[in-house]
């Protein structure tokens, strides 16, 4: 079956490192994207891409880069982690055709 | 104002109760409506989509769309406790899905 795959699921970092989270999808859809939550703010787009070498920013982007080599990966990078990056991360890919999003499992990141 | 908004709950019925969520959005330009369920801790998953104005069912589900009024809603008929969850609205502009803040819905048996 199909799926989305993200790793690390939890990480605890310091403030200032560098992270980069994973993503990977064998749905073999062009779109992909990374949200994410918070309490009392619901899921935000950071950022998202349209396909190979494609990248976009979205509502809430600062800090965060993303970048596309080939079409099942989208990793997003935090390039110097800050206390109010702490959150849930969700990345997910979408079929062009319907809209319909599909999400990997998350991955729960706090900046200390 | 946010481009979706969801009635902020939290919800709660009785087993058996029909429960209603709401949503409206501020995009005279969206294309497609989705609504995604989440349990704590867990993920977002998709249970109902609706691109055309009126009603949608599947099983206990009812999705209902007024494009004119820009108002989408979700009734679940029969609640039960595995119900219980966040109830996430999605609105599609271009490729990208904007999400409302959910509404918590608790089934009490």
């Amino acid at each position: 079956d199909a799926e989305i795959t993200q790793s690390p699921r939890h990480k605890i970092t310091e403030t200032g490192r560098q992270v980069t989270l994973a993503c990977h999808q064998t749905w073999n859809h062009n779109n992909m994207f990374w949200y994410r939550q918070d309490l009392g703010h619901g899921l935000r787009l950071i950022h998202y891409s349209y396909g190979v070498q494609d990248t976009n920013k979205g509502e809430v982007s600062d800090g965060y880069s993303v970048s596309r080599s080939n079409t099942e990966d989208l990793p997003l990078t935090l390039e110097s982690a800050a206390s109010s990056q702490t959150s849930v991360y969700f990345c997910a890919s979408s079929d062009r055709n319907t809209g319909e999003l599909f999400f990997g499992e998350g991955s729960r990141l706090t900046v200390l | 104002q946010k481009e979706v908004e969801q009635n902020s709950g939290p919800l709660s019925v009785p087993e058996g109760a029909i429960a209603s969520l709401n949503c409206t959005y501020s995009d005279r330009g969206s294309q497609s409506f989705f609504w995604y369920r989440q349990y704590s801790g867990k993920s977002p998953e998709l249970i109902m989509s609706i691109y055309s104005n009126g009603d949608k069912e599947d099983g206990r589900f009812t999705a209902q769309l007024n494009k004119a009024s820009q108002y989408v809603s979700l009734l679940i008929r029969d609640s039960q406790p595995s119900d219980s969850a966040t109830y996430l609205c999605a609105v599609r502009v271009d490729y990208k899905l904007s999400f409302g803040a959910g509404t918590t819905v608790t089934v009490r048996a």
